[in-house]
C-alpha cells in the first residue's frame, strides 16, 4: 500500500487562484518531505522540500505547510499561473523516497 | 551536463520478449534507482543501487533485474515482458542518501513501454 496518501487526484483553478494539495503519512521515521513537479513527457523535478522540524517553507509562490502531530503536509500554489499546469507529487523519505499518487493541476487562463 | 539520460524513449514489446532499458548519469552520483509510473499509483520503486556493485529491491521488483558495474550506468532488464509491465519507467539518481535534504533526486525523461 502507498505510504503517502495524496489528494485530490486532480484540480482545476482559475488564473490567479490558490491551488492546495494535501498529503498524509503514517511512518514517523520519515524525515524529509519533498514535492516534485512533472510536465507532460518529462521526468519529475524537485520543486520544494521541508524537514519535519519546520512548520512552513515558502519559495516564491509555492509554500509547504507541515503538521507533524497530524502527520500531514500540504502544498499551496499562490497566484496560480497557466505555466503551473502540471502533475505534482508529494513524497516522504526515511532512507528511500515514497511518493504519493500525484495531483494533476490545470490552471485556466 | 546531460544529467540522467534514458534510452529508448518509446518501446513496444510482445509478451515474453526481453529487453534492457538503459540509464546513464554524468553527475558522479552514488545512488541510482528505477521507478515505474502508472495512473493513480504515483511512482513506485523497482530497484535501487547505493554504489557500483550494490543493488537492492524496491517495492515492485518482480519481473525486473538490475546490475551496477559502473557508477554511471544502471540498466533495467525485463526478463519476459508481460502486459502488466506496460508503464512509464523513470531512472533517477542522487549524490548522497536518497531523499536527504541536500541530495535531491534527479530524474531522466522516461521510457514509455507498451507490452502487447
Amino acid at each position: 500500500q502507498q505510504q503517502v496518501k495524496q489528494s485530490p487526484q486532480s484540480l482545476i483553478v482559475q488564473k490567479g487562484g490558490i491551488s492546495i494539495i494535501n498529503c498524509a503519512y503514517e511512518n514517523t521515521a520519515f524525515d524529509y518531505f519533498p514535492w516534485y513537479q512533472q510536465f507532460p513527457g518529462k521526468g519529475p523535478a524537485l520543486l520544494i522540500a521541508i524537514r519535519p522540524d519546520v512548520s512552513e517553507k515558502k519559495e516564491g509562490r509555492f509554500t509547504i505547510s507541515f503538521n507533524k502531530s497530524a502527520k500531514q503536509f500540504s502544498l499551496h500554489i499562490m497566484d496560480s499561473q497557466p505555466g503551473d499546469s502540471a502533475t505534482y507529487f508529494c513524497a516522504a523519505s526515511d532512507y528511500k523516497l515514497s511518493f504519493g499518487a500525484g495531483t494533476t493541476v490545470t490552471v485556466r487562463a | 551536463n546531460a544529467g540522467v539520460t534514458q534510452t529508448p524513449k518509446f518501446q513496444v514489446l510482445k509478451t515474453g520478449q526481453s529487453m534492457t532499458l538503459q540509464c546513464a548519469q554524468d553527475m558522479n552520483h552514488e545512488y541510482m534507482s528505477w521507478y515505474r509510473q502508472d495512473p493513480g499509483m504515483g511512482l513506485r520503486l523497482i530497484h535501487y543501487s547505493v554504489g557500483a556493485g550494490i543493488t537492492d529491491q524496491g517495492e515492485v521488483p518482480n519481473g525486473y533485474n538490475v546490475s551496477r558495474s559502473t557508477t554511471e550506468d544502471f540498466p533495467l532488464r525485463l526478463l519476459s515482458a508481460a502486459p502488466s509491465q506496460t508503464s512509464v519507467y523513470f531512472c533517477a539518481s542522487s549524490q548522497g542518501r536518497v531523499g536527504s535534504y541536500n541530495s535531491p533526486l534527479h530524474f531522466g525523461n522516461g521510457t514509455r513501454l507498451t507490452v502487447t
